[in-house]
């Protein structure tokens, strides 16, 4: 199945900061890119995720670009807030098959 | 309102019991999963399955069981054989795994 490697596993930057989480792949089949966020205590929920034929995507504070031929892909937070504190997750997925996260990001927002 | 729920939020279990893990959607999705979560930790893929009456082993199915008898519901049967099943536990389901997967909110178990 997919492998994905994600990182850094914790990162922790000043309020106001652009935060960035770099995932690998290994599966070039794959062609679905979410990404997730965990609140302690709760399921993750998805904040934005690209498709294969796109590069980059936006979504007012957040962005996500996806490099195919190198088989990676970041997520970029611009001017954090204490309340993007979480856990973030990335995942890349082929049609029918599961579904395979990374190990995780644990982002702080230092006020 | 449309959504997916698991039951309970807490669960204790002596050891040497078994114990199902409830998961219900009612969002009409195919596919369903379910993923355990140690502290600290990333999501592992236990199970999932595609579609009713079908279901595939996931990285760490040794322990656990489960059946998709309706298209609806997903339980997760945690085994005596499964050696160290305190765990947070997550259920998702989707369309199909190329669209955003939704998640319950998890149930926490404990082994006492």
């Amino acid at each position: 199945g997919e492998n994905v490697e994600q990182h850094p596993s914790t990162l922790s930057v000043q309020e106001g900061d652009s935060a960035v989480i770099k995932c690998t792949y290994s599966d070039s089949a794959s062609n679905y890119f979410p990404w997730y966020k965990q609140e302690l205590g709760k399921g993750p929920q998805l904040i934005i995720d690209i498709r294969s034929n796109v590069g980059e995507k936006k979504d007012q504070r957040i962005a996500v670009t996806l490099n195919k031929t190198a088989k990676h892909f970041s997520l970029h937070i611009t001017e954090t807030q204490p309340e993007d504190s979480a856990v973030y997750f990335c995942a890349a997925i082929r049609d029918n098959n599961d579904m395979r996260f990374g190990a995780g990001t644990r982002l702080t927002v230092k006020p | 309102d449309g959504g997916i729920t698991q039951s309970p939020k807490y669960l204790f279990r002596k050891e040497g019991q078994n114990v199902t893990l409830s998961c219900e959607q009612n969002l009409n999705h195919d596919a369903m999963y379910w993923y355990r979560q140690d502290p600290g930790q990333g999501l592992r893929l236990i199970y999932y399955s595609q579609i009713v009456n079908d279901f595939q082993k996931g990285d760490i199915a040794e322990g656990y069981s489960v059946s998709r008898e309706k298209k609806e519901s997903f339980p997760l049967t945690v085994t005596s054989a499964q050696k160290n099943p305190t765990a947070f536990y997550l259920c998702a389901s989707s369309i199909d795994s190329n669209t955003e997967a939704f998640f319950g909110q998890g149930t926490r178990l404990t082994v006492v």
